[in-house]
């Protein structure tokens, strides 16, 4: 019973170095985004997909890179990280009844990353 | 363009006490609208949604939702709350438009005291 599984937990990069955050689910849905995390700021949508080989930008996506290959992964990619990237980084999937995009979001547990 | 606005950022309330958090949204057209909970160091997880019908919506946990489109508003209620509610509460909107992406308020936090 996964759901969506993010990888790292944790992280701590230095200015300029790059990453990977890695999000998998196993419930087959065809939408995943990410979405970022900072205190008095909610949620703030970075990358989103509606499926294998489509992805589109959201409000915040300068610095962040993403594909999708697979239906079951959507990585984000740092090119070079930051000190304004420290944030907590939540994939989220969800699936479509009667394709109305009003499905309920399934959150991974996030990743926390700072930038020094 | 679509907005959230959650209008307490911390809201504290003893034990069996009944607590409301607010939530006001803008949209020029018909919106889905949504509530999610975070509990401390945990993803964020549905509580409820309003989609159309009936005003008063019934989530998890107790808790229900009145959708009130003249006051462009969705407030949470919950008429006794439990230490266990302790938690940040996410208002969001989608107009279902833009493959549905969710905009979310900056969040509430509800501290129950026991």
């Amino acid at each position: 019973n996964a759901g969506v599984t993010q990888t790292p937990k944790f992280q701590v990069l230095k200015t300029g170095q790059s990453m990977t955050l890695q999000c998998a689910q196993d419930m087959n849905h065809e939408y995943m985004s990410w979405y970022r995390q900072d205190p008095g700021m909610g949620l703030r949508l970075i990358h989103y997909s509606v499926g294998a080989g489509i992805t589109d930008q959201g409000e915040v996506p300068n610095g962040y890179n993403v594909s999708r290959s697979t239906t079951e992964d959507f990585p984000l990619r740092l090119l070079s990280a930051a000190p304004s990237q420290t944030s907590v980084y939540f994939c989220a999937s969800r699936t479509d009844p009667g394709h109305h995009f009003a499905g309920e979001l399934f959150f991974g547990e996030g990743s926390r990353l700072t930038v020094l | 363009a679509q907005s959230v606005t959650q209008l307490d950022s911390q809201v504290p309330v003893f034990e069996e006490a009944p607590v409301e958090l607010r939530c006001n949204y803008s949209s020029s057209v018909s919106v889905y609208l949504f509530w999610y909970v975070q509990y401390p160091n945990q993803g964020l997880q549905l509580l409820l949604k309003y989609l159309s019908g009936s005003t008063l919506v019934k989530g998890i946990n107790g808790f229900e939702a009145e959708f009130n489109k003249s006051q462009t508003s969705f407030h949470l209620r919950k008429p006794s709350v439990h230490i266990s509610d302790t938690a940040e509460y996410f208002c969001a909107v989608s107009s279902g438009g833009s493959q549905g992406n969710l905009i979310f308020g900056k969040g509430t936090k509800l501290s129950v005291k026991p």
